[in-house]
Parts: structure tokens; C-alpha cells; sequence
């Protein structure tokens, strides 16, 4: 059974940057046929997909995020991280990690999702 | 970024209910659509992928139709774990998105 957990802190400062990781267990993050994402979802706007990375180390982000975001692998850990730099009260929300079919794009194994605050 | 719109936001149904949920995409995604339920406090779990597939281990009440612009998820007969949030994301091209979700409620 695959089980992804995320963890960070849960309250982060205004103009600082947001670190999230997200620990795979059940499978290998190497394995193909799938890529390991990042989706939020904000309390009013809903779900956003932010991006995700392949066990390769390949990206693709969400152009509305991208000149703030990276997300990384670490294969030796099996674990993936999402870094967001100089948040603000709008990248408040449920941080969900997640897994996602690399030819369907649909995701099959989610965390159980992190509320990350913005606030002073 | 493609604009995925579902309707009703909410409705309320009744045990033994047949349940139609429609989204709508901005441009033809052909049958890259994707359903899935919430529960408060939990994360989404898929039940259809590529419009009409259904996930393993998800029951055969849940059925996906549609292509181009639109798609429809229906429940054939409601039951009492049914009741949540759905949401449809399509997975065309990148960025992918999700509708703003229906509340199916008692």
C-alpha cells in the first residue's frame, strides 16, 4: 500500500519561504510510470495543482507559481520537497503531496495534506 | 490555463438516490478527465480517470461519461458514504486544474 506523509511547519512569516517534504512509503520514488506532485487547496479558491517532479529530477510547475516555487527529489530518502519563496497570506491553504500517473495525469495516493498558515 | 466548471456547486439528495454531476471544460480536452470525492478533513480519493475508467476498489455505482467539453459522474444508487465533495480535474495539458467542486449533501 503506497502512503505519502507530508511535514513542515504549520505557520510561516510573511515574505519567507515555505519548505515542505513529503515521505513515500509503499513504493520507490524511483520506479517509472508515475511523477510525484504538489496540490493545495484554499479554502475559497479550491484546489490548485502547484507542480511536480519526476524521479529523474525533471519539473514542470504551475506557470502561476513558477518564479516562486522548486520541487526536488531526494531518492535516497524517498522523499520530495517543496520549497515556496516569499509567501504571503494568499499561499495560505492544505498542502497535499501526491502521487500522479506520468501518461494520465490523474493522482492516485495522496498525503493526508498539511495547513500551512502565512501570518506575523 | 484550461477553466473547468461543475454544476450544481451543491444539491441534496436522499439514500437510494440516482446522482448526476456535470463539469464542463473552456476548450475540448477529449477524454482526459479525471473525478474524484473528498470527505472534510480528508484528502480527494480518485474514482474515475480518463472519463469512464473506474480505480480499483471503487464501487460500480460510480460511472464517468463525456468527451470534448463535457463530462458527467453519476452515482446510480446514493449511499450514506456517498455524501461529499467531488471534484473534476482534467489532465489535457499542463497546468492542470479542478472544478470548484459539488457539495452532494442529505
Amino acid at each position: 500500500q503506497v502512503q505519502l506523509q507530508e511535514s513542515g511547519p504549520g505557520l510561516v512569516k510573511p515574505s519567507q519561504d515555505l519548505s515542505l517534504t513529503c515521505t513515500v512509503s509503499g513504493d520507490s520514488i524511483s520506479s517509472g510510470g508515475y511523477y510525484w506532485t504538489w496540490i493545495r487547496q484554499h479554502p475559497v479558491k479550491g484546489l490548485e495543482w502547484i507542480g511536480y517532479v519526476y524521479h529523474n529530477a525533471n519539473t514542470q510547475y504551475n506557470p502561476s507559481l513558477k518564479s516562486r516555487v522548486t520541487i526536488s527529489i531526494d531518492t535516497s530518502k524517498n522523499q520530495f520537497s517543496l520549497n515556496l519563496y516569499s509567501v504571503t497570506g494568499a499561499d495560505t491553504a492544505v498542502y497535499f503531496c501526491a502521487r500522479g500517473s506520468e501518461w494520465l495525469h490523474y493522482f492516485d495516493y495522496w498525503g493526508q495534506g498539511t495547513l500551512v498558515t502565512v501570518s506575523s | 490555463d484550461i477553466q473547468m466548471t461543475q454544476s450544481p456547486s451543491s444539491l441534496s439528495a436522499s439514500v437510494g438516490d440516482r446522482v448526476t454531476i456535470t463539469c464542463r471544460a473552456s476548450q475540448s480536452i477529449g477524454n482526459y478527465l479525471n473525478w474524484y470525492q473528498q470527505k472534510p478533513g480528508k484528502a480527494p480519493k480518485v474514482l474515475i480517470y480518463a472519463a469512464s475508467s473506474l480505480q480499483s476498489g471503487v464501487p460500480s455505482r460510480f460511472s464517468g461519461s463525456g468527451s470534448g467539453t463535457d463530462f458527467s459522474l453519476t452515482i446510480s444508487s446514493l449511499h450514506l458514504e456517498d455524501f461529499a465533495t467531488y471534484f473534476c480535474q482534467h489532465s489535457y495539458s499542463p497546468p492542470w486544474t479542478f472544478g470548484q467542486g459539488t457539495k452532494v449533501e442529505i
